[in-house]
Formats: C-alpha cells, structure tokens, sequence
C-alpha cells in the first residue's frame, strides 16, 4: 500500500521563479494537508482540504502561495514568485476521517526540500 | 504564539537510560494530544498518542503522560536506544479534530551507544 508521494524530494530555484509542489494522496482518504516545516516554527499548516475542497486556507503566508487539489488522487502547492524566505521543507499528508481524529492518524509524505537561492 | 511548545530543541541520552520529552500548551480546548517521530529524510509518523480522559498511555517502551491542570505532556522511552534518535513532534488538536492539529517545534533525540 502506497504512501503519500510527494515530488519533488528536492528542488533548488533563483528567487523569482515559479514552484509547484505535487503530491499524490493515500487512496480512500478524503482529507490532505500541506504543511511547512521550518527550524524556527517547526511544522505549519499552511491548508487543508477535505474530499478535493480548500476548508482552512489560513496559514499560507502570502498570496504568492496558492493550492489545488483538482481531484481526491492529486494537489498540487504553488509558489509565484519565490523568495529565499521560501526554503523550507514543504510535507503533504493525509487522513480518512469522517470527524474525530481518534482512531485514525494523519500519514505524512517524504516531503519536499525547496531551496530559493 | 505557539499554543503546542516543545523549549528543548535536542536531547542526549545514553543508550538504555530514560529518555523524556515534554511539552507544554496553552490552548485549554486541546482534549487529544499526539506525539510523531521524524527521521532526516522521512516524513513524521505516528508514534502515540493520548486523550484528555486519560492521564497515561503507554504502547511498549513509549509512555505518554498528560498533566492537565499543568497543560503538560511528556513522552517517556524506556529503555532508549540508538534507532529512536530522531526529532519528535508533540501536537494538539480538540475534538479530534485534524484541521486544528497543531504541532510544536520539536526535539531532536541523540541516543548514544
């Protein structure tokens, strides 16, 4: 049984330009998460979907940050323009969960090592 | 402000001894905390986990204890060994629910041999 898949595992970039970040959930959940992880902050929702629909977009940082989930098997994390404040590890993950998160667990991907430079 | 905080951000324990990982929170809504473990390169993964109702649970060598009145848990691995190293998340949520999961900082375990 396939993980979360996460692509790329790791991408360097110049400031300016344009990142997607592509993730693959576990089939048959219906929730999917992007978070952030950086040192000073640990890890940070940046948004959450549930069965394909954007619920909590509250922590992405800047409109330069946009998500989309087209359909349950795929999303994708956007970044347009990049900056070097960026660089951070970026994990998907998901969960099936039809209310309480007791009994279930949120299974993360391997995540994405971006770097703006 | 952080509501899930993790104030040690590393650890070192000699292989066999207790390891104990804490956590403090503010948000008094939190009824059901989690701990994930991370090593470089992999995802987080589910360690365990426990609910407000309890005050202890314990899966193995992981005990995770909840001291409500103190808004404090604790991870305790005994006996530690080299493979736990890795950096470990406490996180909240209330009502199980997984949106308002929230994590702390973490903290890097170092178990030496």
């Amino acid at each position: 049984d396939a993980g979360v898949i996460q692509s790329p595992r790791h991408e360097v970039t110049e400031m300016g330009q344009e990142v997607t970040l592509r993730c693959k959930p576990i089939s048959g959940h219906n929730s999917l998460f992007w978070y952030r992880q950086t040192m000073m902050r640990g890890l940070e929702l940046l948004i959450y979907f549930n069965n394909n629909v954007p619920i909590d977009d509250s922590g992405m940082p800047e409109d330069r940050f946009s998500a989309k989930m087209p359909n349950a098997s795929f999303s994708t994390l956007k970044i347009q323009p990049s900056e070097p404040r960026d660089s951070a590890v970026y994990f998907c993950a998901s969960v099936r969960t039809t209310g309480r998160l007791s009994g279930n667990t949120i299974y993360f991907g391997e995540g994405s090592w971006l770097t703006v430079v | 402000d952080q509501q899930v905080k993790q104030n040690s951000p590393s650890l070192s324990v000699q292989e066999g001894r207790i390891s104990i990982l804490n956590c403090d929170y503010t948000n008094s809504m939190f009824d059901y905390f989690l701990w994930y473990k991370k090593y470089p390169a992999e995802g987080p993964t589910f360690l365990i986990s426990i609910s407000s109702i309890k005050d202890k649970n314990e899966d193995g060598r992981f005990t995770v204890f909840l001291n409500k009145s103190a808004k404090h848990l604790s991870l305790h691995i005994v006996p530690s060994q080299p493979g736990d190293s890795a950096v470990y998340f406490c996180a909240a949520t209330f009502s199980g629910s997984a949106r308002q999961l929230t994590f702390g900082s973490g903290t890097q375990l170092t178990v030496l041999p």
